[in-house]
């Protein structure tokens, strides 16, 4: 398994300001994912981030709005830019394919909880 | 076709009872099929998958039951306790793709009364 931790855990943000989440993973993976979870909501993946390439975004996520970088194999960061009150989610950041295994499974970070005022 | 449609929505079951949760895809092309437990303030972990080689697959209490022709997979939780209470999440995948991209159901709330 993977050991994930997310920074900040939570944070109360103004509206028009960014926000930049990071994911840090205790052992090298090849896939990491962003989420999003509005609260009693299911999970809605934003991009996926491999290492080396550009994050990959799902309909109706944009890159100016929700810039990814990863750096290396057990970093990532999201950024939630020009917030927005509808930005008031739980972001989460997954791992898959851990060293050489199969996408199947992932792990979850404890997630980010963003309010926007 | 991308959906995973996920019932109830809440369910509340009594201590030793057994608690059943519903999923249903239109995708054939989805050959994998975790199940994740999220309790409140925190990540959704993993309790079970299966594939759909398989009709059903056990770990302890929890089993998947999985119909290929109807489309549909089921969690049970045998003998629930309390603290088994939190929000329960399928999935599907297409392993083949190699994305690792999980299209999620909406979410099943269980609550287990001592």
């Amino acid at each position: 398994s993977a050991v994930i931790s997310q920074k900040p855990s939570r944070d109360i943000c103004q509206r028009g300001t960014s926000l930049t989440i990071q994911c840090q993973v205790d052992s090298q993976v090849t896939m990491m994912f962003w989420y999003r979870q509005q609260p009693g909501q299911s999970l809605t993946l934003i991009a996926t981030a491999n290492q080396g390439s550009e994050a990959t975004y799902e309909s109706g996520f944009v890159i100016d709005k929700f810039p990814i970088s990863r750096p290396n194999l057990t970093f990532s960061t999201l950024t939630v830019s020009n917030m927005s009150p509808e930005d008031s989610s739980i972001y989460l950041c997954s791992v898959a394919a851990l060293a050489g295994l199969s996408t199947d499974t992932q792990y979850f970070g404890p997630g980010t909880r963003l309010t926007v005022l | 076709q991308q959906q995973v449609k996920q019932s109830p929505q809440s369910l509340i079951v009594q201590k030793g009872g057994i608690s059943i949760i519903n999923c249903a895809y239109e995708n054939t092309a989805f050959d994998y099929f975790p199940w994740y437990q999220q309790f409140p303030g925190k990540g959704p972990a993993l309790l079970i998958a299966i594939r759909p080689d398989v009709s059903e697959k056990k770990e302890g209490r929890f089993t998947i039951s999985f119909n290929k022709s109807a489309k549909q997979f089921s969690l049970h939780i045998m003998d629930s306790q309390p603290g088994d209470s939190a929000t329960y999440f399928c999935a599907a995948s297409i392993r083949s793709s190699n994305t690792g991209k999980l299209i999620f159901g909406q979410g099943t709330t269980l609550q287990v009364k001592p």
